[in-house]
């Protein structure tokens, strides 16, 4: 498709499963971003990659997040031994800038995790 | 999406010059988010509406949330090169939340 593809759509894991969210950004789009949205709150920012490399990670909330983009184009969410906070909406977003200016952001539909 | 419109999509204005970017939903809105984000950077949180009428103000920005509930508006007054970024709107539905997709606004000194 032509949008910012996210797999899949929900997720129901037991505490303490691992889970791997994908993200196929827009073609040829340089920069990827996730945010993790709790119910009733707005998005925060998890992570930023500027092609394959991580550019900043600040947003991740513990060492059990991981995101990879290892060849610039999809990118995978992955959370080792989830807990129930880790519930929320993972959305992906892109965009074909790269300079100082980010340009317009393109967000997939998210990926909704329900953590029992 | 089709949901929630933005526009415009990008905006070049002088420094010193007055802006207005705009939101529409379809339906009728929980609450309102705005939010902006710079380069390389996570979505900073501006402002959230929630009421008819209501107005909200910070520095040099003003939002907005119609009546209805169904259109808001961000106002930036005498722009200043900070004020540089993309500005997203987020619409709260009830069930699910949508997204804007974006203004990117730059500011000329």
């Amino acid at each position: 498709g032509a949008g910012v593809s996210q797999s899949p759509r929900y997720k129901v894991a037991k505490r303490g499963q691992d889970v791997a969210l994908r993200c196929d950004p827009i073609s040829g789009h340089v920069s990827l971003f996730w945010y993790q949205q709790a119910l009733g709150q707005g998005p925060e920012f998890l992570t930023y990659f500027q092609n394959e490399a991580q550019l900043d990670k600040s947003g991740l909330p513990s060492d059990r997040f991981f995101a990879e983009r290892p060849e610039g184009s999809v990118s995978t969410l992955k959370i080792q031994r989830t807990q129930q906070e880790d519930s929320a909406v993972y959305l992906c977003a892109s965009s074909l800038a790269s300079g100082l200016v980010a340009g317009e952001l393109f967000f997939g539909e998210g990926s909704r995790l329900t953590v029992l | 999406s089709q949901e929630l419109e933005q526009s415009p999509q990008s905006l070049i204005v002088q420094e010193g010059k007055n802006l207005t970017i705009n939101c529409t939903s379809s339906k009728t809105l929980y609450g309102l988010y705005w939010y902006k984000q710079k380069y390389g950077e996570g979505l900073i949180f501006l402002m959230m509406l929630q009421k008819g009428g209501e107005e909200k103000s910070h520095e040099k920005i003003t939002a907005k949330l119609d009546e209805k509930k169904q259109q808001s508006s961000l106002h930036i007054t005498a722009s200043q090169p900070s004020h540089a970024g993309i500005y997203l709107c987020v619409a709260d539905t009830g069930n699910q939340f949508y997204f804007g997709t974006g203004t990117s606004l730059t500011v000329i000194p």
